[in-house]
């Protein structure tokens, strides 16, 4: 069964270093999504993302973050300067996009960012 | 503006015990989705079911069903004689009916069922 899958499963980075997160979404999916969850926390939407731009963001998405579909399977996100308070699980999502009755997003295992 | 409202913070039952996990929303939308997804401790988060807002027929899959009722704003779910296996965290959340919009989290219920 398809699946979404992200690299690498744990990040440990300092502070003010830039992290990349990636993501391979399901295949003929055409939404991608970054949600964040920050340890015992709920999951908060980051940003989602169709046909090459932004699509929505949230206000937790301000100018240190990016993402970028760098080819045709990759879905990355960025943090310019990590700071302390980036530390969490930071989740990949996709979904088909085709319709609103099929748009179910499914999620990757994760990648737990650790910033020192 | 939506919100999620998972009032039980954790649950601790012994197997084979049935429970319930409480989901209460806010919504000024008159159509939506609400979904469950299941966290196990290896921090995954697995889909487990949509639920269209105009669709308020209970759904069972297996020993999980799910209760809507659009009058009282709550989707719940139960899991009939729980197993170890279903040890997780249990988040519900919604989002809006236009399609791939962003999901509204509730902050989970942490279920342990205990041999």
């Amino acid at each position: 069964e398809p699946e979404v899958t992200q690299t690498p499963s744990h990040q440990v980075t300092q502070m003010g270093q830039e992290v990349i997160l990636r993501c391979v979404p399901i295949s003929n999916h055409l939404y991608f999504y970054w949600y964040r969850q920050i340890l015992g926390q709920k999951v908060e939407f980051l940003v989602s993302f169709y046909n090459n731009e932004i699509s929505e963001k949230s206000e937790i998405f301000d100018d240190q973050f990016s993402v970028e579909r760098p080819d045709g399977s990759n879905f990355t996100l960025k943090i310019r300067s990590t700071k302390l308070e980036d530390s969490a699980m930071y989740f990949c999502a996709s979904s088909d996009g085709l319709s609103s009755s099929t748009d179910t997003q499914y999620f990757g295992p994760g990648t737990r960012l650790t910033v020192l | 503006a939506q919100k999620v409202t998972q009032a039980q913070t954790e649950i601790s039952v012994v197997e084979k015990e049935d429970v319930t996990l409480d989901c209460v929303y806010e919504t000024r939308d008159t159509t939506y989705y609400l979904f469950w997804y299941k966290q196990p401790p290896s921090g995954e988060l697995v889909f487990l079911i949509r639920r269209n807002s105009f669709d308020e027929q209970n759904e069972i899959s297996g020993r999980y069903s799910w209760n809507f009722q659009k009058s009282t704003s709550s989707f719940n779910f139960t899991i009939t004689a729980s197993q170890v296996v279903d040890s997780a965290v249990y988040f519900c959340a919604l989002s809006e009916a236009r399609g791939n919009t962003p999901l509204v989290f509730g902050k989970g219920t942490r279920l342990s069922v205990i041999a």
